[in-house]
């Protein structure tokens, strides 16, 4: 079946160092990627996608590339910030409209 | 005020209790979904619908049941709880309309729920 996996945190990280959280999927056909974002206490909420193959989606300075070929969707940020502190969830909507979910990385930048 | 609410936001029962969680929406969506979130497993699937008379297990539906009064409102129900079913539980709407903005789900505040 369809499937997410997300690179296991949790993450730690200095202020302004650069962020990976790698994220692989399996699905059939050409499913929409998305990465959601959860602040403490909050639910869930969208923070990039990209509907096929190459797209790059990119929001608040983070970044991901849809690659057909590898299967991924890795996020990138070039410079964390304290406020990026939060779990994140690498996803996949496939041709049914089902929508499957990574476990969650949990990010926290100290200043 | 928040597109996609939920109640209870907190609850805590005990084993055997019947408890139903509810959630309402205003962003005019057709499809709604219930997931329960668990430290290290991430979002899970119980039940999901596509219009008010479709209703389809998700991938944990055992013990839990589903009501869609209408198009805004969505409940779930625990006929009898068990303290596994402990957890956070989320709701989510999407739009099934066309070109992209039918990928993206939006989620309600969550209903932390204890089972003792």
């Amino acid at each position: 079946g369809d499937s997410v996996t997300q690179m296991e945190g949790p993450v730690t990280l200095s202020e302004e160092a650069f962020l990976t959280i790698n994220c692989t999927y399996t699905a059939t056909g050409y499913p929409s990627l998305f990465w959601y974002v959860q602040y403490p206490g909050e639910g869930l909420q969208l923070l990039l996608k990209a509907t096929k193959a190459d797209d790059k989606g990119s929001n608040k300075g983070f970044e991901a590339t849809y690659r057909k070929e590898t299967t991924s969707f890795h996020l990138e940020k070039g410079s964390v910030q304290v406020s990026d502190s939060a779990v994140y969830f690498c996803a996949l909507r496939n041709t049914g409209n089902q929508f499957y979910f990574g476990t969650g990385t949990s990010l926290t930048v100290i200043p | 005020d928040a597109d996609v609410t939920q109640t209870p936001r907190n609850r805590i029962t005990k084993t055997g209790k019947r408890i139903m969680l509810e959630c309402s929406q205003t962003k005019g969506h057709d499809r709604m979904y219930w997931y329960r979130q668990d430290p290290g497993l991430g979002l899970r699937l119980i039940y999901y619908s596509f219009d008010v008379k479709d209703i389809n297990k998700g991938e944990i539906s055992d013990g839990y049941s589903v009501s869609r009064q209408a198009q805004a409102k969505f409940s779930l129900s625990l006929e009898s709880a068990i303290p596994n079913q402990t957890a956070l539980y989320f709701c989510a709407t999407s739009d099934p309309g066309r070109g992209t903005r039918s990928d993206t789900q939006y989620f309600g505040p969550g209903t932390r729920l204890t089972v003792l």
